[in-house]
């Protein structure tokens, strides 16, 4: 069966930490990973990635794409408080989600 | 330009009601999706809809019915609601025109929130 994995579950930083959110996946016929940041309501688009290596960059997040490693990793740099959110992966064959890794940064 | 419009907001049921939600977009997308959302395990696709006149089943459909009555509106049907489908509810559409370029970017709607009790 289809997987998507997301860590860690939950994570607390504070205010110019850097994180590293990780996204596994087990899917057939694998075409594309993306992310979504979703705060209070739905979720919003972040990146999609299609290719192995290649950083896709959105100020200070940043996120790319290992198909070797069946994973993706979502880097934010210098967070801010505004970051705190859900960050969920998905992939698009099936458009299967994982649980999604809830950020709190503190000030 | 709404985006993807959701009704109703909140909604509670009970036990073997039947309602449904209703999804509208005005972006002229072709794709258009229903989710749920439950505490702890993102979200899981239940019905989508590649194009007018088309759906598919996702990867939790039992319960459940859609309609894609045009380009535009994509609706929900629960026959006979159960407190296992409470839950928030989101559709989402995709296509040409999104701000990234890129057609496979999900809009999403506000979100249903259904209690069944």
């Amino acid at each position: 069966e289809d997987k998507v994995v997301q860590s860690p579950l939950s994570l607390v930083v504070h205010e110019g930490d850097t994180v590293t959110l990780n996204c596994s996946y087990e899917v057939t016929n694998f075409r594309s990973l993306l992310w979504y940041k979703q705060e209070k309501k739905a979720p919003t688009f972040l990146f999609m990635l299609t290719s192995s290596g290649i950083e896709k960059k959105s100020g200070r997040l940043s996120s790319i794409l290992d198909k070797k490693e069946l994973s993706s990793i979502l880097n934010i740099t210098a967070t801010q408080t505004g970051d705190s959110a859900i960050y969920l992966c998905a992939v698009f064959n099936d458009m299967r989600f994982g649980a999604g890794t809830r950020l709190t940064v503190k000030p | 330009n709404a985006g993807v419009t959701q009704t109703p907001k909140f909604q509670v049921l009970k036990t073997g009601q039947s309602m449904t939600l209703q999804c509208a977009q005005d972006m002229n997308h072709n794709s258009m999706y229903w989710y749920r959302q439950d505490p702890g395990m993102g979200l899981r696709l239940i019905y989508y809809s590649a194009s007018e006149g088309t759906t598919d089943k996702g990867e939790v459909p039992n319960g459940y019915n859609v309609s894609r009555l045009n380009k535009r509106e994509f609706s929900l049907r629960l026959e006979s609601a159960a407190p296992s489908q409470t839950s928030v509810y989101f559709c989402a559409s995709s296509g040409q025109g999104a701000v990234s370029g890129n057609i496979y970017e999900q809009y999403f709607g506000p979100g249903t929130r259904l209690t069944v009790t």
